[in-house]
């Protein structure tokens, strides 16, 4: 099955500057590569992803690069505020070509924004 | 459109005792599964349907049931709690197919077994 590896397991910055969580996965099959925030007490949300049929994808402050040779993907924060600091969350999906696989996630990367 | 809903919210149980966590969805999504969530371990699989009447394990399934009679609802037995079962437990649903889609979460349920 996959092994999804995370590093960081806690990060802390300075509001303002940017966060890089770098994750790995195992199964060179796998093809999509979700990211997932959770909020102090709240569920885990989607923020971004990324299919492997590109190296890199933005949505605002966020970003997901992707390098299917040494697979690896990671998320980089930019311009970060409070409301960033959060528990975040990589996963890869086990068996990626059949319709029921699994999400394996990352052991998460707790973020936190210093004012 | 509620999306995923799980009750209780917190539950204490003592050990030995068995109790039902509640998980429903109104986005006719096939895929349910159970995870739960421990300090430093991520998000670990327990069990999973892939539709009505078809359930299978995940990575953790020992001390825990699921069943499948209706598309919406995937419940998650514990048969005889154990202090080893403390833990957040989250139940997500998704559609099904090859083409991955975003997981959707419910807000999780805080367990204490003493």
């Amino acid at each position: 099955g996959e092994n999804v590896e995370q590093h960081p397991s806690t990060l802390s910055v300075q509001e303002g500057d940017s966060a890089v969580i770098k994750c790995t996965y195992s199964d060179s099959a796998s093809n999509y590569f979700p990211w997932y925030k959770q909020e102090l007490g709240k569920r885990p949300q989607l923020i971004i992803d990324i299919r492997s049929n590109v190296g890199e994808k933005k949505d605002q402050r966020i970003a997901v690069t992707l390098n299917k040779t040494a697979k690896h993907f990671s998320l980089h924060i930019t311009e970060t505020q409070p409301e960033d600091s959060a528990v975040y969350f990589c996963a890869a999906p086990d068996d990626p070509l059949s319709n029921d696989y699994k999400l394996s996630f990352g052991a998460g990367t707790t973020v936190t924004v210093r004012a | 459109n509620a999306g995923v809903t799980q009750t209780p919210k917190f539950q204490v149980l003592k050990t030995g005792q068995s109790m039902t966590l509640q998980c429903a969805q109104d986005m006719n999504h096939e895929y349910m599964s159970w995870y739960r969530q421990d300090p430093g371990m991520g998000l670990r699989l327990i069990h999973y349907s892939v539709g009505a009447g078809i359930t299978d394990q995940g990575e953790v399934p020992n001390g825990y049931n699921v069943s499948r009679s209706t598309t919406e609802d995937f419940p998650l037995r514990l048969l005889s709690a154990a202090p080893s079962q403390t833990s957040v437990y989250f139940c997500a649903s998704r559609l099904r197919g090859r083409e991955v889609t975003e997981a959707f979460f419910g807000q999780g349920t805080r367990l204490t077994v003493v």
